[in-house]
């Protein structure tokens, strides 16, 4: 089963506005990592966020994670139609196994 | 700098034939990991390869095999094709372990393996 569970599935915005898609889990993690991937391509890594942190920012994203609640949340602000795409979630265990289990995904729609 | 290479972008096969699917990876990296992203099943882990040997394994059959060369390159290898195979395989790498927690995975473009 798939250790991150994304929400919203899809999400609609309009240019401008920003977006939040929230991503819980079952166990405990090393870390965890948000990356986009276009139209079924390749996959881009956004941002990793450590255990032991609470937020992080990298230009217009900014990540929380809340080990309590284990989830983990993505905002991208002033979205832009490029930023059309689906996000996922990935999960590093404590099983030494080095392996990122992915969520199901947000699907991304911004219009212009 | 070159990003992770996956090669053919797009394979048409038919049941019961084999497909070989290759990756370099970025670099100075020597870890190399293969999922696969079949429609609607989100990305499904299939096998960790660093420094030449198989590390870990995803929940696959043994059909699915691969291996990884001193180049650090790896071929993915499914046997005795199905039609539940066709996906997109995606390749990435990362620098080695060497005991550290697992570090940032980047990722190729992926093969899309359509069997018929």
């Amino acid at each position: 089963s798939q250790q991150g569970e994304e929400d919203p599935q899809a999400l609609s915005i309009q240019e401008g506005e920003n977006a939040t898609m929230n991503c819980s889990y079952k166990t405990s993690i090393n870390n965890l990592q948000w990356y986009r991937q276009n139209s079924g391509r390749g996959l881009v890594h956004l941002i990793l966020i450590r255990s032991n942190e609470r937020e992080k920012h990298s230009g217009r994203l900014r990540v929380t994670l809340d080990t309590s609640k284990k989830s983990s949340s993505l905002l991208i602000t002033a979205s832009r139609a490029a930023d059309t795409a689906s996000y996922f979630c990935a999960c590093s265990m404590n099983t030494g196994f080095q392996k990122l289990v992915f969520g199901t995904g947000t699907r991304l729609l911004v219009s212009p | 700098e070159a990003g992770v290479t996956q090669s053919p972008t797009h394979l048409i096969k038919t049941r019961g034939q084999q497909a070989t699917l290759r990756c370099s990876p970025i670099s100075g990296h020597t870890s190399v990991y293969w999922y696969q992203q079949a429609l609607g099943l989100g990305l499904q882990f299939l096998l960790w390869y660093d420094e030449g040997e198989e590390r870990n394994r995803g929940n696959f059959p043994p059909r699915f095999s691969g291996r990884q060369f001193p180049n650090y390159s790896s071929e993915l290898n499914v046997n005795a094709l199905e039609l539940e195979d066709s996906a997109l395989y995606l390749c990435a790498s990362s620098l080695g372990t060497s005991g550290r927690i697992q570090e940032t995975q980047y990722f190729g473009p992926g093969t899309r393996l359509l069997v018929l």
